[in-house]
């Protein structure tokens, strides 16, 4: 099946330093890919949809000079915090729709566990 | 706008049957994934329904009325192992996938 790896699975880092997240679709090409953020006990969140060549399109709410993305090939797109802050500790999460269909369902890589100290 | 509602907790016993509802208000519907998570895990995908009527896949079936905003999740032959959130998600507009808050089902011996 189709496989989505996200590296690093977790990270802690000091405030006001930047974290990249990768998300990779190993078996198949994404030219969308999403990134969702949840908080404990809650739900996924959708923070951003990474294009794959063009911008990306971020949700409401969602800073994008902080969250930075890129999607520079059909395998890999990037999720960057920038100037982290404690408020930013979360679960980050990509997915990637394997089938061109819009009813593929969605992959996700295994998260990554972000904690700002 | 767009709601999407679940029950936040129930419990089961192991071999039991058990049924998780929810209900969707979106602006868009092009189908509706339920996908279960681990705790600290992804999420990862039980089924799909995009027409009215029952989708069966083991022990997980999935129920779907478009009319009524509605689907629901029936697990049988409850294990251990079930033990963990079941999330319901709209696929709105077809592109991302809007998620419900969970239902954290804990199955017991």
């Amino acid at each position: 099946g189709a496989v989505v790896s996200q590296h690093p699975s977790w990270v802690i880092c000091k405030s006001g330093t930047s974290v990249k997240i990768e998300c990779r679709s190993l078996d198949f090409q994404a030219t969308t890919m999403f990134w969702y953020r949840q908080f404990p006990k809650q739900s996924l969140m959708l923070m951003a949809t990474s294009n794959e060549g063009s911008k990306a399109t971020y949700e409401q709410g969602v800073e994008k000079d902080k969250f930075l993305i890129n999607h520079a090939s059909l395998t890999l797109s990037t999720l960057t915090v920038t100037s982290a802050h404690p408020e930013d500790s979360s679960f980050y999460i990509c997915s990637a729709r394997a089938g061109l269909s819009y009813n593929s369902p969605l992959h996700f890589g295994n998260g990554t566990r972000l904690t700002v100290t | 706008g767009q709601n999407i509602d679940q029950p936040t907790e129930m419990t089961a016993t192991e071999g039991a049957i058990v049924q998780i509802n929810c209900t969707y208000q979106t602006s868009g519907f092009n189908g509706l994934f339920w996908y279960q998570q681990h705790a600290g895990e992804a999420p990862t995908f039980l089924s799909y329904n995009v027409l009215d009527g029952l989708e069966e896949k083991g022990r997980f079936s999935s129920f779907l009325s478009r009319s009524k905003g509605y689907s629901y999740l029936l697990l049988k032959e409850l294990q251990m192992k079930d033990s963990a959130s079941y999330l319901c998600a709209v696929n709105q507009a077809g592109t991302a996938l809007i998620f419900g808050k969970g239902t954290t089902l804990s199955v017991s011996s």
